[in-house]
């Protein structure tokens, strides 16, 4: 079973500043998720990744599949990235996903005007 | 959003009593997830179907059931609600294909009194 650990928990930074959150996991993986969840709000999936790098808009998501961890990175940060960001790995290397996902406890991202 | 509702959204019940939450999806997806979210757990799997009859328990299915009789339906039951249960429930698809992305219903709050 896959196990998954985000880092940090909180993070509170100014308007403008470049985010960084990490993820690690523990065993091989077919894909990567990052989801984001705003507060009391629904969870919205932001990257599905396997290697290399994704980007859209001013958010950026990496991942080093030999080192099994994965950033997700925010430019220009803005009040509104202000949410919980979550990764998540599938169960089982063999599942591929089918067999559902396992998720680190999420990054609590707050960013002040 | 990929067509998926969940009812109730809210519920509010009482220890020992059967309570079904419903996921409902409108686009075919093969693949259904339902998990809960918990503060200082996060997200976890509850159980998961990958066809019409055909489930598969999670890492905390004790004190859950699951049916899928019909492909846009999976339904949730805690046949004995404790406040242990007390959560937020989400349901999520995936299609076919082992790198495609899991979206989430709008989720579930669970009370049990």
């Amino acid at each position: 079973k896959n196990e998954v650990e985000q880092s940090p928990q909180n993070l509170t930074a100014q308007e403008g500043e470049f985010i960084t959150i990490n993820c690690s996991y523990s065993v091989g993986i077919s894909a990567l998720h990052w989801l984001q969840q705003h507060p009391g709000g629904g969870i919205v999936s932001l990257f599905m990744l396997s290697s290399g790098k994704k980007k859209h808009g001013r958010l950026i998501a990496t991942i080093n599949i030999q080192e099994k961890h994965s950033s997700l990175h925010i430019t220009a940060s803005h009040p509104r990235d202000s949410a919980v960001y979550i990764c998540a790995v599938p169960v089982s290397q063999s599942g591929g996903g089918a067999d559902g996902l396992t998720f680190g406890k999420g990054t609590h991202l707050i960013i002040q005007p | 959003d990929a067509g998926i509702t969940q009812s109730p959204r809210h519920k509010v019940t009482e220890t020992g009593t059967p309570v079904t939450l419903r996921c409902h999806q409108t686009e075919n997806h093969r693949y259904m997830y339902w998990y809960r979210q918990d503060p200082g757990h996060g997200l976890r799997l509850i159980h998961y179907s990958y066809g019409v009859k055909d489930t598969d328990k999670g890492e905390v299915s004790d004190g859950y059931s699951v049916s899928r009789s019909k492909t846009e339906d999976f339904l949730l039951t805690l046949e004995s609600a404790t406040s242990s249960q007390t959560s937020v429930y989400f349901c999520a698809i995936k299609s076919s294909g082992s790198y495609n992305e899991q979206f989430f219903g709008p989720g579930t709050r669970l009370t049990v009194l």
